[in-house]
């Protein structure tokens, strides 16, 4: 079965410190995978995407993200942590079946950052 | 911003009333979406529409039935609401194989 594991409930960071969140995946083919981050009674809003190509692929507010076919990984990463970033993190994947389109998110990583 | 709107954007309602969420679009998107999120669960998919009067049930799809007259309305419909149904709902659209853009969200309580 598809499905999208986020292992990480919570993470804290300080300020200023790195970031890794993971994100593993379950999906027969080439996925389309995707990281969304959500304020605090907010939208979701899109930081990255991959579809193909290089592995590597950079989003917005500093975030990148590598795709690793081997290990059906798609972790997201920061050098440097905002206090701003606080948030909620989520990791989808794009699924088609029967000829139609839907996302298969995680169930969050939620990020608290220490000042 | 993808221009999406949800309304209401609040709502409290007493068990066993029926209820409709409403999501408009101005992007021409073929594909949207309904998604509930609950603390624990992330988003979860109650149906999704691919076109106008085509749609298809997601994974928490029971007590939900939605409507799709117009490219541009996705409706939902909590048929009699219940507690359990207490949330907070987004609507999304995309194309095919594309990226999703999400609604502000609706909170609803069910008392």
């Amino acid at each position: 079965a598809q499905s999208v594991t986020q292992p990480d409930i919570h993470i804290t960071v300080s300020e200023g410190a790195s970031l890794e969140l993971r994100c593993n995946y379950s999906y027969g083919a080439t996925p389309y995978l995707f990281w969304y981050v959500q304020s605090p009674g907010q939208g979701l809003q899109l930081l990255l995407k991959y579809f193909s190509g290089d592995t590597l692929v950079q989003g917005i507010k500093g975030f990148e993200a590598e795709f690793k076919r081997s290990q059906s990984s798609f972790n997201l990463r920061k050098p440097s942590v905002h206090w701003s970033d606080a948030a909620e993190y989520f990791c989808a994947v794009g699924s088609t079946t029967s000829g139609t389109y839907k996302y298969i998110f995680g169930t969050g990583t939620r990020l608290k950052v220490l000042a | 911003d993808a221009g999406i709107t949800q309304s209401p954007r609040h709502k409290v309602t007493e068990t066993g009333t029926p209820v409709t969420l409403r999501c408009h679009q101005t992007e021409n998107h073929r594909y949207m979406y309904w998604y509930r999120q609950d603390p624990g669960h992330g988003l979860r998919l109650i149906h999704y529409s691919y076109g106008v009067k085509d749609t298809d049930k997601g994974e928490v799809s029971d007590g939900y039935s939605v409507s799709r007259s117009k490219t541009e309305d996705f409706l939902l419909t909590l048929e009699s609401a219940t507690s359990s149904q207490t949330s907070v709902y987004f609507c999304a659209i995309s194309e095919f194989l594309e990226t999703q853009y999400f609604g502000p969200g609706t909170r609803l309580l069910v008392l």
